[in-house]
């Protein structure tokens, strides 16, 4: 089983759609969370953190659920432009140290 | 300011062959990171680092060994490519506090044939 665990989807939204994907992961020791975005062919960009009381940035929206082990992100009025795959990612203890460790990825399509 | 560069961009090699991947940052970050992506797996971490001359094995290091002898450049050796080699590499870097997220370079297309 893998630690950190997402939808891969494809979730298909027109534009102007609310979607929301979800992410589990196993260590509950874990102490942060984040949404990356990696564009088709290029490499991983760091979209948001996640913060226990929850955060909102313009129409982004994440969650955090700690009881559930869970994270999650919200995307309001959908653009053309934001069709990418959605990555989560939760930093996990490894010798003292915190190491970033993806899931395999939500991918959105947003059409027309 | 280039934030992380790897060296190449693309890359087909024979089966047996060996190369080094660099990957130089400028932002003084104390974590690197090797990864490989391949289609359906996500990231995978190969090998990693807390700082100048220390590593430590990821989830797939078999195959691979790297090296931190300055803090800005994390190199990546495949001393025997092997087909099942073939990936996009991703070097990233990070602070050394865990709340903050890491940056990517551009990556490296390998194709061992």
């Amino acid at each position: 089983r893998k630690e950190v665990e997402q939808d891969p989807g494809p979730f298909n939204v027109p534009e102007g759609a609310t979607v929301a994907f979800n992410c589990t992961y196993s260590n509950s020791a874990s102490q942060s969370f984040f949404w990356y975005r990696q564009d088709c062919r290029k490499e991983p960009k760091l979209l948001m953190s996640v913060y226990s009381s929850g955060n909102e940035d313009g129409r982004f929206t994440a969650q955090l659920n700690r009881a559930s082990q869970y994270i999650s992100l919200l995307i309001r009025d959908s653009k053309l432009s934001d069709s990418a795959t959605y990555l989560c990612v939760v930093n996990m203890e490894s010798g003292g140290s915190y190491i970033p460790t993806f899931g395999r990825g939500t991918s959105l399509i947003v059409h027309p | 300011n280039a934030g992380v560069t790897q060296t190449p961009k693309f890359r087909v090699l024979k089966t047996g062959q060996s190369m080094t991947l660099l990957c130089a940052q400028d932002m003084n970050h104390e974590y690197m990171y090797w990864y490989r992506q391949d289609p359906g797996m996500g990231l995978r971490l190969i090998h990693y680092s807390v700082g100048e001359g220390t590593t430590a094995k990821g989830e797939v290091p078999d195959g691979y060994n790297v090296s931190r002898l300055k803090k800005q450049n994390f190199l990546l050796g495949l001393e025997s490519a092997a087909p099942s080699q073939t990936s996009v590499y991703f070097c990233a870097s990070s602070y050394r506090s865990d709340r903050v997220g890491a940056f990517f370079g551009q990556g490296t297309r390998l194709t061992v044939v």
